[in-house]
């Protein structure tokens, strides 16, 4: 079964406007970390945001934002005031125990954004 | 110079040929991971290093063969290929395995195999 599951492949904004990337998750480890990731046509990943499974609060960054509900096991990115360069493939990760006090990143199959102007 | 740098950024073989891909960090991170990204698929960890231990090897192919001879570099070497392992690989570090949660990715390195 997948551990992360992101249901959209491809989302269209306007620009200025706000959009939310949906991710759940699944997962039995009380104690997790859940991750977003920008990849750009560069290749490159890179890091938005993080909230960890304790976190009373929902994590922000700027115009980045995570709705963080426990119960339904899910974590959307919200994404406000969309730029022209925010185009790009989103990644929701998960962290999780892989063994002895090691870790790792289980990511989705990811949703493509394209901002319109 | 930016955080993890890998070369070559693209790269062409035969299925006979042999290989390296090579991945570098400049940010003092103690663990480095490789990842495949196929097409349509999620990232897929392939393997990860802490101080230059092996900490975790995904069920991967043995003619993929990891290297890392220090903290700072990383390698692939790729010989006897399938054309389904063409991908885009990519490097990561973080601080160390046990958290490996913000992790800092180099640009990849996208693999067509013929």
């Amino acid at each position: 079964a997948q551990k992360i599951t992101q249901t959209q492949p491809g989302m269209f904004v306007q620009e200025k406007e706000a959009v939310t990337l949906d991710c759940t998750y699944d997962t039995s480890d009380p104690s997790y970390g859940l991750f977003w990731y920008k990849q750009p046509s560069s290749g490159e990943m890179i890091f938005l945001i993080y909230q960890g499974s304790y976190d009373q609060q929902n994590a922000t960054e700027g115009r980045y934002s995570l709705n963080f509900q426990k119960a339904r096991k899910s974590a959307n990115l919200v994404i406000s005031a969309s730029q022209l360069g925010d185009s790009a493939m989103y990644f929701c990760a998960m962290r999780e125990a892989s063994g002895g006090s090691n870790y790792k990143l289980t990511f989705g199959k990811g949703t493509l954004l394209t901002v319109n102007p | 110079e930016t955080g993890v740098t890998q070369t070559p950024r693209h790269l062409v073989m035969g299925m006979t040929n042999k290989k390296s891909l090579k991945c570098e960090q400049h940010l003092g991170h103690n663990a480095m991971y490789w990842y495949k990204q196929s097409a349509k698929k999620p990232l897929e960890l392939m393997f990860v290093y802490s101080l230059e231990e092996r900490v975790e090897n995904n069920s991967v192919p043995s003619r993929f063969s990891p290297e890392c001879p220090n903290s700072s570099h990383l390698f692939l070497h790729l010989h006897t290929l399938q054309p389904e392992d063409s991908a885009l690989y990519l490097c990561a570090s973080s601080q160390d395995s046990q958290w490996a949660g913000e992790l800092f990715f180099g640009e990849g390195s996208r693999l067509t195999v013929l």
